[in-house]
């Protein structure tokens, strides 16, 4: 079955330094590799996919992450957080089902910006 | 462009009452609606995927019978807790994939429910 690992519950980061987020996957085929964010109390805004091509993806806000296959990874990063960063991210992995297709989601990564 | 609303953002109603959420994609047509729930400091749990015209799929561990779901139309899908619990106090997510697109969904706001 398709899942989704995000090994960090809570990251804290100084305003100014670069953030990278861990995500591991465990998919057969092919991945469609997604990255949220979510704002308390609010849903979810897409930052960036991977479907296929270019295995470092640009995102909206200044993110980008890197598919790397042979580590089964799809990390996000951020050269330079800003306070208004603290959020809470979700990657997720496209999976076929018999019911069709659906997001699988990590169970997610707080980040805190200390100024 | 790819938004979608869900109303209303918060509700509160008393144990054994029926409440009805409201998805939209407002514009957009979604022939696929996703329906999920979190529960505090959680992750997304997918309850149920909804196609326009046709019965919803429910995932493993849900009960169809206490929340019903419609998809009236390419542009709305609506999710009712039936006979509501206090355990069905959480904040509900709905999705809306666009027509001929494969995975990226498009969420809504949530709309946090609490049962007393």
């Amino acid at each position: 079955a398709q899942s989704v690992t995000q090994p960090d519950i809570h990251i804290t980061v100084s305003e100014g330094a670069s953030l990278e987020l861990r995500c591991n996957y465990s998919y057969g085929a092919t991945p469609y590799l997604f990255w949220y964010v979510q704002s308390p109390g609010q849903g979810l805004q897409l930052l960036l996919k991977y479907f296929s091509g270019d295995t470092l993806v640009q995102g909206i806000k200044g993110f980008e992450a890197e598919f790397k296959r042979s580590q089964s990874s799809f990390n996000l990063r951020k050269p330079s957080v800003h306070w208004s960063d603290a959020a809470e991210y979700f990657c997720a992995v496209g999976a076929m089902s018999e019911y069709g297709n659906k997001l699988v989601f990590g169970a997610g990564t707080i980040l805190r910006v200390k100024s | 462009g790819a938004v979608v609303s869900q109303h209303p953002s918060w509700v509160i109603c008393k144990s054994g009452t029926s409440v009805k959420i409201e998805c939209r994609s407002l514009d957009f047509q979604a022939t696929t609606m996703f329906w999920y729930r979190q529960f505090p400091k959680q992750s997304l749990m997918l309850m149920a995927t909804s196609n326009e015209g046709s019965k919803a799929t429910y995932e493993q561990g849900v009960e169809k019978d206490k929340f019903l779901i419609n998809h009236a139309s390419l542009t709305l899908s609506t999710l009712t807790v039936t006979s509501a619990h206090p355990e069905d106090s959480s904040f509900y997510i709905c999705s809306a994939r666009r027509t001929g697109t494969s995975y990226e969904q498009y969420f809504g706001p949530g709309t946090r429910l609490t049962v007393t």
